[in-house]
């Protein structure tokens, strides 16, 4: 089976910094996707990683830890603007369909 | 930048008719998927499409479901009786290999949203 599981809502203040956790358990592993979704909009891709460690892309970072199913993101200097929900995905298969979690709701406050 | 777009931004229709959500991928991709996320809820991945052939579908993807590439640009999704509970946001996707590398990630299109009475 395939469950991926991530906080529902967090609250950060702007310029701070938030990390965002996902625990994935999958029938197959390819990679771990990080997107951003504002409200009524599509996933835009931010991150992926492949192999254990962390992956640095300006003011967002994602960590990866395959033997513990384990990812976060991390995003740094945060803007009113990366309010938004933050989705974790991990794809499998040889087609690489992308598995999503439940999102998480980042509320950036001033 | 180049884009994947999708037609129309909004479709209302009425329960048992029919329909067709269109994509246009971006040019140079050679793998199509499409997904759904019904209000509130998760995005979840219905079918991916690759050298004209249905790759992989999920259990939502019955036979009410079909995809098709009509020509060298389009990548459609019909609906052919629709339902109540297919009213949702469906977004495309598509990506250049299904291989990992930092730039072959899938890129969604705006999304249809779906309005069924």
């Amino acid at each position: 089976g395939q469950n991926i599981d991530q906080p529902t809502e967090m609250t950060a203040t702007e310029g701070a910094i938030v990390q965002i956790n996902c625990t994935y358990q999958t029938s197959g592993f390819n990679g771990l996707f990080w997107y951003q979704q504002h409200a009524g909009e599509a996933p835009t891709f931010l991150s992926y990683n492949v192999l254990d460690g962390l992956e640095e892309k300006g003011r967002f970072s994602s960590f990866l830890s395959r033997s513990k199913g384990y990812s976060y993101l991390l995003l740094k200097e945060l803007q009113m603007k990366d309010s938004a929900s933050y989705l974790c995905a991990v794809t499998s298969g040889g087609y690489n369909k992308l598995i999503f979690g439940a999102g998480t709701r980042l509320a950036v406050h001033p | 930048e180049p884009e994947v777009t999708q037609t129309p931004s909004h479709q209302v229709t009425q329960m048992g008719q029919e329909v067709i959500l269109r994509c246009v991928p971006i040019s140079n991709h050679l793998y199509f998927y499409w997904y759904r996320q019904i209000l509130g809820q998760k995005v979840e991945f219905l079918v991916s499409f690759y050298n004209n052939e249905i790759s992989e579908k999920s259990e939502i993807f019955d036979d009410q479901f079909s995809v098709e590439r009509p020509d060298g640009s389009n990548f459609t999704l019909k609906i052919r009786s629709t339902k109540l509970e297919d009213s949702a946001m469906y977004f495309c996707a598509s990506s250049d290999t299904p291989q990992i590398a930092s730039t072959d990630t899938q890129y969604f299109g705006p999304g249809t949203r779906l309005t069924v009475l």
